[in-house]
C-alpha cells in the first residue's frame, strides 16, 4: 500500500505544452512538497504548499487538503524542465514519498 | 552558502566491510534524515533525527545506523553491508520538516558486491 500515489508515471511533452502532474495521499497531513531530480541525480525543493495554489515562474503547485490531492503544472514547458518531479507529504515525523513522474519535454 | 554536504559521491565495497557515509549541515537545522532510492521504489526514510541526541526510525531501517552527536552532523553506518544496500542515498535537514523546504545532498551512490 502506497501512501502516496503519482500519475502519470512517465510523460513525453513537445516543448510548449501544459503539464500536469499528479498527487494523491492517504495519510493525513498539514502540507505537502514538490521537488525535482534532475539527470545528475541532485534533488531541490519546489514548493511546499499547505492550500490554495503556488506559483514560481511557469511552475503553478496546487493542493486541496480535504480530498488530499495536489497536482504541479509547468506552463509552456520547456526541455530544461525534463526531470522527475516528486511529492512528498510529511506526517508525524516522516517522509513519505510518491515514486516520481518522469518528464521529458522534447524541442 | 547554505548547504548539506554529503561524502563520498560514490563508493564501491564488498559484503561485510563497515562503511560510513557522511551529512553535514550548515543551516542550523534541528531535523535531518537519511533516504534511499531505489528503481521502481522512489525515496524512502531509512533514519531522521529531530535534534541532537534524538533520533527514530523510518521505513527501512534494517542494517543501518545513525548518530546525531552534534547539530551539523548525521552520519550513516552499515555496520556489515550486503548487496541489498546497493542504492543512491541522500540526506537532507529541514527547519521545520511540514512547512519548510528539505535541503538534500548530492547523494553517495553506493555499491555492495
Amino acid at each position: 500500500k502506497n501512501e502516496v500515489e503519482q500519475s502519470p508515471q512517465n510523460l513525453t511533452a513537445q516543448e510548449g505544452e501544459f503539464i500536469t502532474i499528479n498527487c494523491s495521499y492517504s495519510v493525513g497531513i498539514s502540507a505537502l512538497h514538490w521537488l525535482q531530480q534532475h539527470p545528475g541525480g541532485g534533488i531541490v525543493s519546489l514548493f511546499m504548499l499547505s492550500s490554495g495554489k503556488k506559483k514560481h515562474g511557469r511552475l503553478i503547485a496546487t493542493i486541496n487538503i480535504q480530498e488530499k490531492h495536489s497536482s504541479l503544472h509547468i506552463t509552456a514547458s520547456h526541455p530544461r524542465d525534463s526531470a522527475v518531479y516528486i511529492c512528498a507529504a510529511p506526517t508525524g515525523n516522516q517522509f513519505y514519498f510518491g515514486t516520481g513522474t518522469s518528464l521529458t519535454v522534447i524541442p | 552558502e547554505a548547504q548539506v554536504t554529503q561524502n563520498p559521491r560514490y563508493l564501491i565495497t564488498v559484503t561485510g566491510k563497515k562503511l560510513t557515509v557522511t551529512c553535514s549541515q550548515n543551516m542550523n537545522h534541528e531535523y535531518m534524515s537519511w533516504y534511499r532510492q531505489d528503481p521502481g521504489l522512489g525515496l524512502r526514510q531509512i533514519y531522521y533525527s529531530m535534534n541532537v541526541e534524538v533520533t527514530d526510525k523510518g521505513d527501512v531501517p534494517e542494517g543501518y545506523k545513525v548518530s546525531r552527536k552534534e547539530k551539523r552532523n548525521f552520519p550513516l553506518i552499515l555496520e556489515s553491508p550486503s548487496p541489498n544496500q546497493t542504492s543512491l542515498y541522500f540526506c537532507a535537514s529541514s527547519g521545520d520538516r511540514i512547512f519548510s523546504p528539505l535541503h538534500f545532498g548530492n547523494g553517495t551512490r553506493l555499491t555492495v558486491t
